[in-house]
C-alpha cells in the first residue's frame, strides 16, 4: 500500500545551521508530494508541493524536489531560524484525496 | 475568510458520553476531512466526504459516525467516548476532488480527553 517514511526526532540545531529532513514514500502510480508545517498549538499548513517527477517545491527558504528514482521528496534548508522549530510532516496524495501522512519531525533551533 | 473552523478547541469527556465535534469551512470546498493526531503517529484519516451528500471510510473510522450536513460543514460525533479516542482532532477541507495536487486547509484542532 501507499506510505510514507520520514526520519524520526527530535532534530536540534543551532541557528543558521543546514537543515535536511528525509522523506521517502511508497506507492503506485505518480502521487503528489507534500510537506507540512505545524508550530505549536497551531494546525498544519503546507509548506510547500510537488505534483511530478523532478518538480521542485520551494517557500521561505526551504525547498524540496521530487524524486521519482529514489521515491524521495526531501526537505531542506541552508539557514534555519529559531522560528522555524516546529512538527514537520511529508504527505502524498494519489487521487486528490486524503493525504498519507509520515509521523513528522520534530525540529528545534536554538540561539 | 475564516478558512476551516473547528469547535470547540477543547473537551473532557467521562467513558461512555457522546459528543460531536463541528467543523465548518468558507472556501467552497468540495472535500472535507477528518483526522486525528497521536503523538508518534502523524495524522490518520478518520472519514472523509468527497463531495456534498457523501461519506467514506478512512483508516481509523471505529467508534466514530460523520455527518456532511451541507457544503460548509461536516461533524464527527462519538457515540460512546472511549480513553483510546483521547487525542487531536483535525477538520480539513480541499477543492474539486480528484485534482492532482490539492492542497489541503486545515483547522486549529480540538483536544479531546477522555477519562
Amino acid at each position: 500500500g501507499n506510505s510514507v517514511t520520514q526520519m524520526e526526532g527530535p532534530v536540534t540545531l543551532s541557528e543558521e545551521a543546514f537543515l535536511t529532513i528525509n522523506c521517502t514514500y511508497t506507492a503506485t502510480g505518480y502521487p503528489s508530494l507534500f510537506w507540512y508545517v505545524q508550530y505549536p498549538g497551531e494546525g498544519l499548513q503546507l509548506l510547500l508541493k510537488a505534483t511530478k517527477a523532478d518538480d521542485k517545491g520551494s517557500n521561505k527558504g526551504f525547498e524540496a524536489t521530487y524524486r521519482k528514482e529514489t521515491t524521495s521528496f526531501h526537505l531542506e534548508k541552508g539557514s534555519v531560524q529559531v522560528s522555524d522549530s516546529a512538527v514537520y510532516f511529508c504527505a502524498q496524495s494519489n487521487s486528490g484525496y486524503a493525504l498519507n501522512f509520515g509521523k513528522g519531525t520534530s525540529l528545534l533551533v536554538t540561539p | 475568510n475564516a478558512g476551516v473552523t473547528q469547535t470547540p478547541k477543547f473537551q473532557v469527556l467521562k467513558t461512555g458520553q457522546s459528543m460531536t465535534l463541528q467543523c465548518a469551512q468558507d472556501m467552497n470546498h468540495n472535500s472535507m476531512y477528518w483526522y486525528r493526531q497521536d503523538p508518534g503517529m502523524g495524522l490518520r484519516l478518520i472519514y472523509y466526504s468527497a463531495s456534498e451528500g457523501t461519506t467514506d471510510k478512512g483508516e481509523v473510522p471505529n467508534g466514530y459516525n460523520v455527518s456532511r450536513l451541507n457544503k460548509r460543514e461536516f461533524s464527527l460525533r462519538l457515540e460512546s467516548a472511549a480513553p483510546s479516542q483521547t487525542s487531536v482532532y483535525f477538520c480539513a477541507s480541499s477543492g474539486p476532488s480528484g485534482l492532482v495536487g490539492s492542497e489541503q486547509f486545515f483547522g486549529p484542532g480540538t483536544r479531546l480527553t477522555v477519562l
